[in-house]
């Protein structure tokens, strides 16, 4: 089975730019998360999505940050403008109920590096 | 809200030995989910072994286990008979019981390496 998938992998791009990251995931998984990861910060939780409606969406930073969900199998997270201090790996992750128990799969992480 | 701490930020192990690897968290809570994940340098996001905190036996996976001390809220992870595959960051992550809260809250994480 494929796992969760992310595009691009690695993404370098200047200062002010529009950065658009993607995420494919599990068939079958109606929870989606967005992460980041920075060595200040470690692992923060951006926003989620159940059945592609946005849950909870208190850890975005600001409002450059949109993410959505347009379909079951299709996420993006937006950056306009970026910045440096954007600069972090994320994290696309997806599980298949609410349940707590339920493990969520990540996928390999966008490096996103603003120069 | 509920927050999970990782004190140590580097941990050695040598090959073949065992290595515990501390973690702490907090929350007014009586019932909720304690993880493990993996990083290797790859980035990938592993799930090691998951402890429901209902339950008073340790979970354990092969050469994986954890000491789960709810009074205390500790939740340390051991690894038995080190691989040097095990090298890595590790994670300790918290979840809710609660319904359509799903978030998981990670501590910083740990850094092992493992000695040939």
């Amino acid at each position: 089975d494929a796992g969760v998938i992310q595009s691009p992998r690695h993404e370098v791009t200047e200062m002010g730019q529009e950065v658009t990251l993607r995420c494919k995931p599990i068939s079958g998984h109606d929870y989606l998360f967005w992460y980041r990861q920075t060595m200040m910060r470690g692992l923060e939780l951006l926003i989620y999505f159940n059945n592609n409606v946005p849950i909870d969406d208190s850890g975005m930073p600001e409002d450059r940050f949109s993410a959505k969900m347009p379909n079951a199998s299709f996420s993006t997270l937006k950056i306009q403008p970026s910045e440096p201090r954007d600069s972090a790996v994320y994290f696309c992750a997806s599980s298949w109920s609410a349940g707590p128990n339920q493990p969520q799969h990540f996928g390999d992480g966008t490096r996103l590096s603003i120069l | 809200a509920q927050t999970v701490t990782q004190s140590q930020p580097e941990m050695s192990v040598q090959e073949a030995e065992t290595v515990t690897l501390s973690c702490t968290y907090d929350t007014s809570e009586s019932d909720y989910y304690l993880f493990w994940y993996k990083q290797p340098p790859s980035r990938q996001m592993i799930l090691v072994i998951r402890q429901e905190a209902y339950k008073q036996q340790n979970a354990t996976e092969n050469r994986f286990s954890v000491n789960f001390q709810k009074a205390a809220k500790s939740f340390s992870l051991k690894i038995s008979d080190s691989q040097l595959g095990d090298a890595a960051m590790y994670f300790c992550a918290y979840r809710s019981e609660g319904g359509a809260n799903s978030k998981l809250t990670f501590g910083k994480g740990i850094t092992l390496s493992v000695r040939p």
